[in-house]
């Protein structure tokens, strides 16, 4: 069956550190991966999507980026967080074939 | 103009009321997702339904793709069903999803 992970769940960082975050998915082969962020009280916001190995797409112009080096696995970083990196991101993947939709477990970040 | 649009925002009902959240999209679509989110949870896919109805239990979703709306129904409501739920859609091109900005749900003992 298909899972996906997520970690760090939580995650505490002062202004300015790094971060990375990191998704895999276990289960099937070649599929849609998703990195969303959700502030408090909002919507799901996209940030990057992957149709495969190094192909990334940026849906807003920010100080995170996306990679992917392996094809089940999706990282998101920065070099130097802002306040306002500050939410809960979510990775998701869809299958390719039959458009399922799943989600992890979700990291919140707290940046000081 | 936003391309998901769910109705209500927030709603509240008193345990073993009748629910019902709708949506409405304006994208060509051939799948409708609904997604629950427990507070400070991740997000679960519930249903994805391309016609007709599926059920889950006391979960009931409906879709009419000529008119491009939907429905979750939740029958006799548990205070345990209090979460968002959300309505999403990926659009026949591209390869990202429309999400509905979620209806929050509290069921009161």
């Amino acid at each position: 069956s298909q899972t996906i992970h997520q970690w760090p769940a939580t995650l505490v960082q002062p202004v300015g550190s790094p971060l990375s975050l990191e998704c895999t998915v276990e289960g099937t082969s070649n599929p849609n991966l998703y990195w969303y962020r959700q502030a408090a009280g909002r919507g799901l916001q996209l940030l990057f999507y992957s149709v495969g190995i190094g192909q990334i797409s940026s849906e807003v112009p920010q100080n995170l980026s996306a990679s992917r080096p392996q094809d089940r696995q999706f990282i998101l970083s920065s070099k130097k967080l802002l306040l306002s990196d500050s939410g809960f991101y979510l990775c998701a993947w869809s299958e390719t074939s039959t458009g399922e939709l799943f989600f992890g477990e979700g990291s919140r970040l707290t940046v000081l | 103009k936003n391309e998901v649009e769910q109705s209500p925002q927030n709603l509240t009902a008193q345990e073993g009321e009748f629910i019902t959240i709708n949506c409405s999209y304006s994208v060509g679509i051939s799948a409708l997702h609904w997604l629950q989110q427990h507070p400070g949870g991740g997000i679960v896919s519930l249903f994805m339904l391309s016609s007709g109805k599926k059920k889950h239990g006391r979960l009931i979703a409906t879709i009419n793709i000529q008119e491009k709306h939907s429905s979750l129904h939740i029958t006799a409501s548990h205070p345990r069903d209090s979460a968002v739920y959300i309505c999403a859609v990926p659009p026949n091109t591209g390869n990202q999803f429309y999400f509905g900005t979620g209806t929050s749900l509290t069921v009161i003992p």
